[in-house]
């Protein structure tokens, strides 16, 4: 089945300590995008990439860093700069002539301590 | 002015009725606008696209104001079901951005 998956459901980390999220999708997808959901402030754009070997930071990118190495993967890195990395993460995948038609994966449900 | 905005609600609604919301948004490149439904705990799914004159799938309408820069989510004959948090979007510059959504609590 085609789709987008996203793993560890849960991850606990130490504070200080840097934690990649994977995020892969199988729907030929070429762009590609990071968000972060908290309570009550609906989902933030971190990264997002059109084509693999190119991304651009959104709106919170400070504290993250990512990859697009190959066209079906696009993991997270949160580093120890990201001073409250406590979160949910989604990532989704769009087609270039449907970009705003995405397809989300489960979310990644980070708890640092 | 955040690029879009929505009020969270949340929205009690009697099983049965109707209720509608906008969402306004602050950036005139935007380029196609969009709404997702998103159940507690869960990723976002899409709901329907919104087209400039307006479309409906079923109980759900949505509709595009480009004057006033809103889009409008309206829900007929809600059921139990529907009850999720809907979340507005846009696509412009490259990017897909979100509202905060509206929490829909539809009431038995």
């Amino acid at each position: 089945d085609g789709g987008i998956t996203q793993s560890p459901k849960y991850l606990f980390r130490k504070e200080g300590q840097n934690v990649t999220l994977s995020c892969e999708q199988n729907l030929n997808h070429d762009a590609m995008y990071w968000y972060r959901q908290d309570p009550g402030q609906g989902l933030r754009l971190i990264y997002y990439s059109q084509i693999v070997n190119d991304f651009q930071k959104g709106d919170i990118a400070e504290g993250y860093s990512v990859s697009r190495e190959k066209k079906e993967s696009f993991p997270l890195t949160v580093t120890s700069a990201q001073k409250n990395p406590t979160a949910f993460y989604l990532c989704a995948s769009s087609a270039l002539d449907r970009e705003g038609e995405a397809f989300f994966g489960q979310g990644t449900r980070l708890t640092v301590v | 002015r955040k690029e879009v905005e929505q009020d969270p609600g949340p929205f009690n609604v009697p099983e049965g009725a109707t209720v509608a919301f906008n969402c306004t948004y602050s950036n005139s490149a935007s380029q196609s606008f969009f709404w997702y439904r998103q159940d507690c705990r869960k990723e976002p799914k899409l709901l329907m696209s919104v087209y400039s004159s307006g479309n409906e799938d079923g109980r759900f309408t949505a509709q595009l104001n480009r004057a006033s820069q809103y889009i409008s989510l309206l829900i007929r004959d809600s059921k139990l079901s529907d009850s999720a948090t809907y979340l507005c979007a846009y696509y412009g510059n490259n990017r897909l951005a979100f509202g905060k959504g509206n929490q829909v609590v539809v009431i038995p």
